[in-house]
Order: structure tokens, then sequence, then C-alpha cells
């Protein structure tokens, strides 16, 4: 069954850990993404990634970091510089085309305590 | 930079009439703008996209307008129903020497019965 998948669900996380979320898929996608959803902002743009060992920083990608090792894994890390961390995380992927649809995962929820 | 506006933010409808959303982005090398829906507690999905070199496109109850000139684009959906209400976003795909979309922040929709 094709998709992609997050990983945890739900997270919770002290002030000062770092944490990583999980994104895979098995569309064999050239292109993954990583959106940050809070109320009323939409999804904002975290880091994407065209290629494997390559990646780009989105609008708001201080704080996180993320690696591209193979095709079908694209992991988060939420570091502790980032200031406001606890928000919904949606991970997606895509041809790497300018024209064609985004697959999201379900999403990880993060909340720091 | 580049900026993908959306509104209104909240919308209510009854049962049957229609439904308008609105966006304008900035970047006029923009060529594809979707739309997802994203009903409570699950992933964004696509519903309907086009191209530039479209001005319209239906799908049933759903159609999507495009005006490049002034660089804002619509959705409409006619004969609401209560499974409608979702988020719905928009986005606009920028090129950029990579490809990445660009989110609208939301529109909630609610039909009432």
């Amino acid at each position: 069954d094709g998709g992609i998948t997050q990983s945890p669900k739900y997270l919770f996380r002290k002030e000062g850990q770092n944490v990583t979320l999980s994104c895979e898929q098995n569309l064999n996608h050239d292109a993954m993404y990583w959106y940050r959803q809070d109320p009323g902002q939409g999804l904002r743009l975290i880091y994407y990634s065209q290629i494997v060992n390559d990646f780009q920083k989105g609008d708001i990608a201080e704080g996180y970091s993320v690696s591209r090792e193979k095709k079908e894994s694209f992991p988060l890390t939420v570091t502790s510089a980032q200031k406001n961390p606890t928000a919904f995380y949606l991970c997606a992927s895509g041809q790497g085309t300018n024209t064609g649809e985004l697959f999201f995962g379900e999403g990880s929820r993060l909340t720091v305590l | 930079g580049e900026n993908v506006e959306q509104h209104p933010s909240t919308l209510s409808v009854q049962e049957g009439d229609s439904a308008v959303i609105k966006c304008t982005y900035s970047d006029s090398a923009s060529n594809y703008f979707p739309w997802y829906k994203q009903e409570l507690g699950k992933r964004p999905q696509l519903i309907i996209d086009i191209r530039s070199n479209v001005g319209e496109k239906k799908d049933q109850r759903i159609a999507v307008t495009l005006n490049k000139t002034a660089k804002h684009f619509s959705l409409h959906i006619t004969e609401t129903q209560p499974e409608d209400s979702a988020v719905y976003f928009c986005a606009a795909s920028i090129i950029s020497g990579t490809y990445k979309y660009i989110f609208g922040t939301g529109t909630r929709l609610k039909v009432l019965a």
C-alpha cells in the first residue's frame, strides 16, 4: 500500500530537548517537504528536498534541521533552539516538478511541556 | 518575498448555497495552483488544481478560476453540502531552481444544515 508515513503521531518533549520526527514514503517521489501548521497561519514551509543528499531552507527553518540520506526518508529534528516548537508538523512528498500533487502524511503533533 | 494571501479566513454558508474563496500570489513566475481540503484531524488532500495556461477548470460542484494578469485565483463550490465543511488551502508553485509550494493561510468553511 503506497503512501507517506509520519511517526510518532503525538510527541511530548521537555524544554531543552531535541526531538526527531520521522517521515517515510514509498511512492518513489523525488521531492519531500516539511510544513508546520499553526491555527490561523496555514502551512508554513520549514525545509524541502528535491534529491538525495540535498535540501533547502524554507521560510521558517531556524531551530530545525533535516537530512536526506535516502530517497524514501526525510526526518526533521526540532532542536532546543526552536523558540516555539509546539505545533502540528506535516510531511509531504511529490514528483519534484512544479506541476504535481503533493501527498501528505497524517502529521505529528509536538507538545513542549 | 514569495507570498500567497487567502481570504476569507472563515466562511459560513447555508446548505445549498455557493462558497467562494480567493487567493492572490506575488510571484508572476508561478504556474501551478492547487487547492487542498483538510477535514478535521485529517491530512490535506488535493481537490482541484489549475495550470497557468488555463483560465478555468471544473470538476462537478467544484471550479477554480485563474486571472494571471491580476495574479489571483479562486475556488468556487456550488450546492454546498455539510461534508464540504473543512479547511481549504490554496497554494502556488514557485519556480526558483527548485520547486516549492507556498500555501495560503487557509479558509475554514462551515456549511450550515
